[in-house]
Formats: structure tokens, sequence, C-alpha cells
């Protein structure tokens, strides 16, 4: 069946550094991929997705490509900020039909200033 | 303004006694969605709904019985409630195509006491 597999946390940086956390799926067709954050206390939001191999998805400033060939979409971001501190959620969707989302165990991030 | 909206966002009671909690979308999408998140942040769905049938329905003891009355909502009632069904659920809904954004409530924290 579909998994998906993320960096573990806690992941702790200071301010401005660079950020990358791992993803790595195992999926039959072609699935979506997402990355969901979620602030303390708060739901889950999307933070950006990709629909299809090499597509780059892309939001406040951070990123992730579609790799096929990898299968990864590893979350990037160049400079990160206190407010960045969150949890974030590695997903895959299915590749047709109702979008039974299958997600990471999470990756707890902290950003000192 | 709220997209999905669930009541109670909190929730304390007893072993044994039953609750529901109640979800509404108002973006117009068919499929509705029950995850729930337990205490080391692991999201798993529970149960979906598209125009008001049941189409996904994961392992999940019979004490839960999703309720969907029309396609904007879904409910969730928990009969018999066991100290480990504490956790947090979410509501969701998006429409059934594949690569489509699922969008998150706020989420109900249940704590069974």
């Amino acid at each position: 069946g579909n998994s998906v597999t993320q960096m573990e946390g806690p992941v702790t940086l200071s301010e401005e550094a660079f950020l990358t956390i791992n993803c790595t799926y195992t999926a039959t067709g072609y699935p979506s991929l997402f990355w969901y954050v979620q602030y303390p206390g708060e739901g889950l939001q999307l933070l950006l997705k990709a629909t299809k191999a090499d597509d780059k998805g892309s939001n406040k400033g951070f990123e992730a490509t579609y790799r096929k060939e990898t299968t990864s979409f590893h979350l990037e971001k160049g400079s990160v900020q206190v407010s960045d501190s969150a949890v974030y959620f590695c997903a895959l969707g299915g590749s047709r039909g109702a979008q039974k989302l299958v997600f990471g165990q999470g990756t707890r991030l902290t950003i000192n200033p | 303004d709220t997209a999905v909206s669930q009541t109670p966002k909190y929730l304390v009671t007893q072993m044994g006694n039953d609750k529901s909690i109640k979800c509404e979308q108002n973006l117009g999408h068919d499929t509705m969605y029950w995850y729930k998140q337990d205490s080391k942040k692991f999201l798993k769905i529970m149960f979906s709904y598209n125009n008001k049938e049941l189409i996904i329905n994961e392992t999940v003891p019979n004490r839960f019985s999703p309720k969907s009355p029309d396609k904007a909502h879904l409910n969730l009632h928990i009969n018999s409630l066991e100290l480990g069904d504490s956790a947090v659920y979410f509501c969701a809904s998006s429409q059934a195509t594949a690569g489509n954004t699922i969008y998150f409530g706020e989420g109900s924290w249940l704590t069974v006491v």
C-alpha cells in the first residue's frame, strides 16, 4: 500500500538558517503530493502541493519538487523565521477519485531567534 | 467565512459516555472526511463520504458512526467512549478529483477521563 516516510524530528534551527525536511514515498500509479503545516494549537493548513512529476510547489518561501525517479518530495526554505515553528506533514494522495491522504509521521520544527 | 467548521473544539467527557462532533463545509465540495490525530501527532483517515455515500471506511471500532445528512455536513458519533479515544479529530472536505486540495477544519480535541 501507499506510504510516506518523513525525516525524524524534532528539528531545531536558528533564524535565517536553511531548512530541508526530507520526505519519500511509496505508491502505485501517479499520486499527488502535499505538504501540510500545523501551528501550535491549530488545525492543518495546506502549505503547498504538486500533482505530477517534476512539478514544483511553492508558498511562503517554501518549495518542494515532485521527483518520481527518487520518489521524494523534500521541503526546503532558504531562510527560516521564528514564525515557521510548527509541525510539518508530508502527505500522499491517490491517483484517482476521492483523496485518501496518507500522512508521514510529522516533523516538529523549532526556530530559535 | 470559515470553510470547514467543526464543533465543539474542546470536549472533556467520562468513559462510557456517548458524544458527537459536528462538521460543516461551505466550499461546495462533494466529499468529506474524518481524520484522527493521536498523541504522537500521527494522522490517519477514518471515514470518507462522497455525496452522502460512505466510500472509505478504515478499520475503526463500530462505536464510531459517521452520519452525512447532506453534502455539506458530516457528523461523527462515538458510543461508549474509552480512554484510548482521546485524540484530535479533524473534519475535512474536497472535490473528489485526484490532486485536489483537502481542506481541514480546526480540529476537535477530545479528552476521555
